[in-house]
């Protein structure tokens, strides 16, 4: 276990509907990234977040949205859900300060679109 | 869009027998990372190589990197039925450096047979 939680675990949605999905970073780490996941797919970076503010940003429209709080964790918003939003949420934390760069991942939300 | 891309997609081995898995990217790179995917749920992180290194070893893997062909593979050595998973790469460009943003390939799905 990473130590990075994420919530819901699963989450099904009509089209058009709005969807909040929340993560908690392991602890000392300052930043968080989200990925989306689609079936069989690899990856795909959406934006990260270090010390409260967004710090660089995917190929994703602007119905992605973000927040850090001061505890370090965050909150990914998706505004007028489309199909082709259902994908795996991952959530990532790590400590940016530090010259590696592991990245410690969240089980995941599976999001479904109706 | 993918920086990188694992060969084969598919793997099918028996246990005890060794598992190769190959990664090709595009741009230059500070490291390159190899991830483990368990039944579509977070990623784990598994070994880290440096652009100024040639080979890495940690347990049974054992990771190589060639700069000059962009490519990386990973081995797992005398394979057990819990390696089974979907295996990552992830680099970060250096044109990248600053959000740090992984970029993964789309995997290789590694089954072991008991």
């Amino acid at each position: 276990e990473t130590g990075v939680t994420q919530s819901p675990t699963h989450l099904i949605k009509t089209r058009g509907q709005q969807v909040t999905l929340r993560c908690s970073s392991q602890s000392g780490h300052n930043t968080v990234s989200w990925y989306q996941q689609a079936l069989g797919q690899g990856p795909q970076f959406i934006f990260q977040y270090y010390r409260e503010e967004e710090n660089g940003r995917g190929n994703f429209p602007p119905r992605f949205s973000g927040l850090q709080f001061p505890n370090y964790s965050s909150e990914l918003n998706v505004n007028a859900l489309e199909l082709d939003d259902s994908a795996l949420y991952l959530c990532a934390s790590s400590f940016r300060d530090r010259a590696g760069n592991e990245q410690f991942f969240g089980p995941g939300t599976r999001l479904t679109v109706l | 869009s993918q920086q990188g891309e694992e060969d084969p997609q598919a793997l099918s081995i028996q246990e005890g027998e060794n598992a190769t898995m190959n990664c090709s990217y595009k741009t230059s790179i500070n490291n390159l990372q190899w991830y483990r995917q368990n039944s579509g749920r977070g990623l784990v992180h598994l070994i880290l190589i440096r652009s100024n290194e040639r080979e890495k070893h940690s347990g049974r893997l054992r990771v190589t990197l060639d700069t000059s062909k962009k490519s990386s593979s990973l081995l797992i050595t005398a394979s057990r039925a819990a390696d089974t998973a979907s295996y990552f790469c992830a680099t970060i460009p250096v044109m990248d450096m600053g959000r740090r943003a992984l970029t993964f390939g789309s995997g290789t799905r590694l089954q072991v047979q008991p």
